[in-house]
C-alpha cells in the first residue's frame, strides 16, 4: 500500500516566519495531493489541494508545491500567525482521489 | 459551501454494548463516504469505505462483523461498533468527496468513549 511520510514531525515558527512542511509518498499512480490542517478534537480540514497536472498553487498565505518525479509535495505556509498552530496532515489520492492516504502528521506550533 | 456532520461528537458507552455512529452530507448527495480511525497523537486510519446501495468494503485488519457499515442514502451513511470494548475508544471521523473525484470534505468527527 501507500507510504506517506511528513517531514519535519514537529516545527516551532516564531510569528510571521514562514513553514514549509514535505511530504513524501510511494504510489506513482497517486493524482491527487491535499493538506489537512487537524485541531485538537476536531476533523481535518481542507486548507488547499493539487492535482497532478499542476506543480503550483497558492491561496493567499497558503501554498502547495508538487514534484511528481520525485513524488513528493510541499505546503507552504507565509506570515504565520498563532492561529495557524495545529496538526496539518497531506494525503495523497489516486484514481478518482477519494482513497486518501494520510501522512504520518506534522505539529506546527507559532509562537509569538 | 460542501459540510459533512457527524453525530454525536460524544459518546459514551458500556463495554458489551453497541453504539451507532451517523454521517450525513448536508448539501450534497454522496455515493461513497469514508470511515477514519484516528488514535490520540496519530494519524487517521482508513477503516472502511462505505458505497450506497452496496456493502461496505474494508481495508486489511478492520473486522467487518465489528464495524457494521449502512450507506442506506446519498446523503447518510452510519457506522456501528458492536460489542464495543475499551479499546474501541477513539475517535471516528467520516469523509465524503462533493462528486466523484472530487474535493473531499470531513466531519467534525466523534469521540467513542468505552468504559
Amino acid at each position: 500500500g501507500e507510504n506517506v511520510e511528513q517531514h519535519p514531525s514537529t516545527l516551532s515558527v516564531q510569528e510571521g516566519d514562514s513553514a514549509v512542511i514535505k511530504c513524501t509518498y510511494s504510489d506513482s499512480a497517486s493524482n491527487y495531493f491535499p493538506w489537512y490542517k487537524q485541531e485538537l478534537g476536531k476533523g481535518p480540514q481542507l486548507i488547499i489541494d493539487i492535482r497532478s497536472n499542476v506543480g503550483e498553487k497558492k491561496d493567499q498565505r497558503i501554498a502547495v508545491t508538487l514534484n511528481k518525479t520525485a513524488k513528493h509535495f510541499s505546503l507552504h505556509i507565509t506570515e504565520t500567525q498563532p492561529e495557524d498552530s495545529a496538526v496539518y496532515f497531506c494525503a495523497p489520492g489516486r484514481g478518482g482521489g477519494n482513497k486518501l492516504t494520510f501522512g504520518t502528521g506534522t505539529q506546527l506550533k507559532v509562537e509569538l | 459551501g460542501a459540510v459533512v456532520s457527524q453525530h454525536p461528537s460524544r459518546v459514551i458507552c458500556k463495554s458489551g454494548t453497541s453504539v451507532k455512529i451517523e454521517c450525513r452530507s448536508l448539501d450534497f448527495q454522496a455515493t461513497t463516504m469514508f470511515w477514519y480511525r484516528q488514535f490520540p497523537k496519530q494519524s487517521l486510519m482508513l477503516m472502511a469505505t462505505s458505497n450506497e446501495g452496496s456493502k461496505a468494503t474494508y481495508e486489511q485488519g478492520v473486522e467487518k462483523d465489528k464495524f457494521l457499515i449502512n450507506h442506506a442514502s446519498l446523503t447518510l451513511s452510519t457506522l456501528t461498533v458492536t460489542s464495543a470494548h475499551p479499546e474501541d475508544s477513539s475517535f471516528y471521523i467520516c469523509s465524503a468527496p462533493q462528486q466523484a473525484g472530487g474535493t473531499i470534505y470531513f466531519g467534525e468527527g466523534s469521540w467513542l468513549t468505552v468504559v
